[in-house]
């Protein structure tokens, strides 16, 4: 059974910071691997999807990367700013694109 | 704008009642699963419908139950709502359920979700 771990919980930088968000998870056959981004009493709104041989995926200020031997996966974000505040979330699908999704990092960017 | 429509957007429901939360998915999209996400929690994976057939469950009660339409409609039913139910219900899209491979691989787009409190 797929286990995702998300860590920190919460995190509060100064904007303009560069940051890295950690997720790990414990069953590595795994062919891709999404990250999300989720406004408070919102949706989610998918950010970046790294198929297995990917190592990194772009977008923008964004930066995923995948490392399915240790079964880890950061989400990078460079020169952060206050419209970057949200909650992060990194999901592994199982068989047929059901997600297993992590418990979330809270991220406040301060101006 | 995902192209992922919910209803409604907040209901309050009380205990031992039944509620139908609906979804709209993208145009072509075989594929439909409902989440449940508490407050402060991930979403958690309740059943996954393709075609208009249910071909995957997470661990929820058979008072769960769902329902995909041919017009790319589909609908989440709770029978004995129970206090605990209280939760953002997500519907999500894709093309596809295959993702095997590693050129595959879909991006699944997710509605804003409904509110139900359970009082």
């Amino acid at each position: 059974k797929q286990e995702v771990t998300q860590i920190p919980a919460a995190l509060s930088v100064p904007e303009g910071e560069n940051l890295v968000l950690n997720c790990s998870f414990t069953d590595s056959a795994i062919y891709n691997l999404q990250w999300f981004r989720q406004d408070p009493g919102k949706g989610l709104t998918s950010l970046l999807l790294i198929q297995s041989s990917q190592r990194e995926q772009t977008s923008g200020r964004l930066n995923a990367s995948l490392d399915k031997s240790s079964g880890r996966s950061t989400l990078y974000i460079a020169a952060s700013q206050p419209g970057d505040s949200a909650t992060y979330l990194c999901a592994a699908p199982n068989a047929g694109n059901m997600l297993t999704f992590g418990g979330g990092t809270r991220l406040m960017v301060k101006p | 704008e995902t192209g992922v429509t919910q209803s409604p957007t907040h209901l309050i429901k009380t205990r031992g009642q039944q509620v139908t939360l609906r979804c709209s998915s993208q145009s072509g999209h075989n594929t439909v699963s409902w989440y449940q996400q508490a407050l402060g929690q991930g979403p958690q994976f309740i059943f996954q419908y393709y075609r208009e057939e249910e071909n995957g469950r997470g661990n929820f009660p058979p008072r769960f139950s769902g329902l995909q339409f041919p017009n790319y409609s589909s609908e989440l039913n709770v029978n004995a709502l129970e206090l605990d139910d209280s939760a953002l219900y997500l519907c999500a899209s894709s093309l596809d359920i295959y993702t095997w491979g590693e050129s595959s691989g879909n991006t699944i787009y997710f509605g804003e979700g409904s509110w139900l409190t359970v009082v």
